[in-house]
């Protein structure tokens, strides 16, 4: 299995631009998070979509943050304007979920590289 | 408020000693706990998880201790190697939640 593929790896991109970071989650995997890195904040979730549906998206810090799910093998986070203080590491990741007793149940959480954000 | 509070100064430790790190944890009742490795420039990767049950698990070189009653976790990392060198995440989760990370400790193994 190819793991979590995420894209671009790297982007620099100027304050004011349009910004989408894309997904393919592991085949089968029906939980998909996306979370931030930044030294100041750590490692912090975004939104967490269940069968490709948005259950908590309670981590998106603004309205120019926006992500979608359109099917099982894809998604995307998308930032309209981008700020210099959207610098980070975006990590997409992807998991089974048994539903009931949370999204991610005990079940282990498989990671992206990681797209690496610069707003200047 | 809840946190996880990990050790963010680095553990430094000669190779072939046991690294010990640390997970504390204030208003939480995580059903499940789990620790993840790493690597600069790279993304978590899952080692192990432990539930509320359990009090240890162990695979290979790792051992995960449990405790409920203290809110602590450690993790241990036995015959280190340099290759161990790497920044190692707890992460909580609470039955109906989602996943909720310590700022991780960097662990330094020396020659």
């Amino acid at each position: 299995d190819a793991g979590v593929i995420q894209s671009p790896r790297h982007e620099v991109t100027e304050m004011g631009q349009e910004v989408t970071l894309r997904c393919k989650p592991i085949s089968g995997h029906n939980s998909l998070f996306w979370y931030r890195q930044t030294m100041m904040r750590g490692l912090e979730l975004l939104i967490y979509f269940n069968n490709n549906v948005p259950i908590d998206d309670s981590g998106m810090p603004e309205d120019r943050f926006s992500a979608k799910m359109p099917n099982a093998s894809f998604s995307t986070l998308k930032i309209q304007p981008s700020e210099p203080r959207d610098s980070a590491v975006y990590f997409c990741a992807s998991s089974t979920s048994l539903g009931q007793s949370g999204p991610t149940s005990g079940n282990t959480i498989y990671f992206g590289e990681g797209s690496w954000l610069t707003v200047v | 408020s809840q946190k996880i509070e990990q050790n963010s100064e680095a553990l430094n430790i000669q190779e072939g000693k046991t690294a010990t790190l640390t997970c504390n944890y204030t208003n939480y009742s995580p059903a499940y706990l789990q620790w993840y490795r790493q690597d600069p420039g790279r993304g978590p990767v899952f080692l192990l998880l432990i539930r509320e049950n359990e009090k240890e698990k162990r695979k290979e070189r790792l051992k995960v201790t449990f405790d409920t009653t203290l809110k602590q976790s450690l993790f241990h990392i036995t015959a280190s190697q340099p290759a161990d060198s790497a920044t190692y995440r707890c992460a909580l989760e609470q039955a109906g939640n989602m996943l909720t990370f310590g700022g991780g400790t960097r662990l330094m193994v020396k020659p």
